[in-house]
């Protein structure tokens, strides 16, 4: 089974619809992070949250919210799907004991928003 | 301005030949981290290394070595006798030690190994 888990994997909606893509990791990790990739713009940081209580906001935040139900999930909502905002979702966890711990990353989900 | 820059956005090379991908990275931070990540057709992104910025010794995975410069802001990938299964886009990435979560990614480099 895979350390970092995102359900849906691959998942096409309508614009206007409300969207929750969920992540779980048997890790034990503290830290989880959601981000997007887009061709030519490599992997950009959406949220991250450092433990349960924790929630901070990363580069591209906008029209998008997250929920930590527990250590092990780190859900991603998008309130209003738009098409812009198609791409590839990456839920990613670390060590909690410093930013030098390397990220380690789910399968990602295939997001079209039509 | 924190930034990753990866100049070679695709690169083509025939099974065997050595292949260098290049990572030029921009910082005013004394103390972080850089990585190396290969994504393979399969979409997932896997860990290939970290380095520290005050351990500037190269290193060597099989076929697999990193060059890191200091001098040159630089973090070079060098894969010496490619394979096919070398195929996959590989991102350089930044991260602070000012523990803001934030790992800066570059634009990432698709790499072809033809047979």
């Amino acid at each position: 089974d895979a350390d970092v888990t995102q359900t849906p994997r691959n998942r096409i909606t309508k614009t206007g619809k409300r969207i929750m893509l969920e992540c779980s990791q048997t890790k034990g990790h503290d830290r989880m992070y959601w981000y997007r990739q887009d061709p030519g713009l490599g992997l950009r940081l959406i949220y991250y949250s450092f433990d349960v209580k924790d929630i901070n906001k990363g580069e591209i935040s906008d029209g998008y919210s997250v929920s930590r139900q527990a250590q092990a999930k780190f859900s991603l909502s998008l309130e209003s799907a738009i098409p812009n905002q198609t791409a590839l979702y990456f839920c990613a966890t670390s060590e909690g004991t410093g930013s030098h711990q390397p990220q380690h990353f789910g399968d990602g989900t295939r997001l079209s928003i039509l | 301005a924190q930034k990753v820059t990866q100049a070679q956005t695709e690169i083509s090379v025939v099974e065997k030949e050595d292949v260098t991908l290049d990572c030029v990275y921009e910082t005013r931070d004394t103390t972080y981290y850089l990585f190396w990540y290969k994504q393979p057709p399969s979409g997932e992104l896997v860990f290939l290394i970290r380095r520290n910025s005050f351990d500037e010794q190269n290193e060597i995975s099989g076929r697999y070595s990193w060059n890191f410069q200091k001098s040159t802001s630089s973090f070079n990938f060098t894969i010496t006798a490619s394979q096919v299964v070398d195929s996959a886009v590989y991102f350089c990435a930044l991260i602070f030690s000012s523990n803001t979560g934030k790992l800066i990614f570059g634009q990432g480099t698709t790499l072809q190994v033809k047979p």
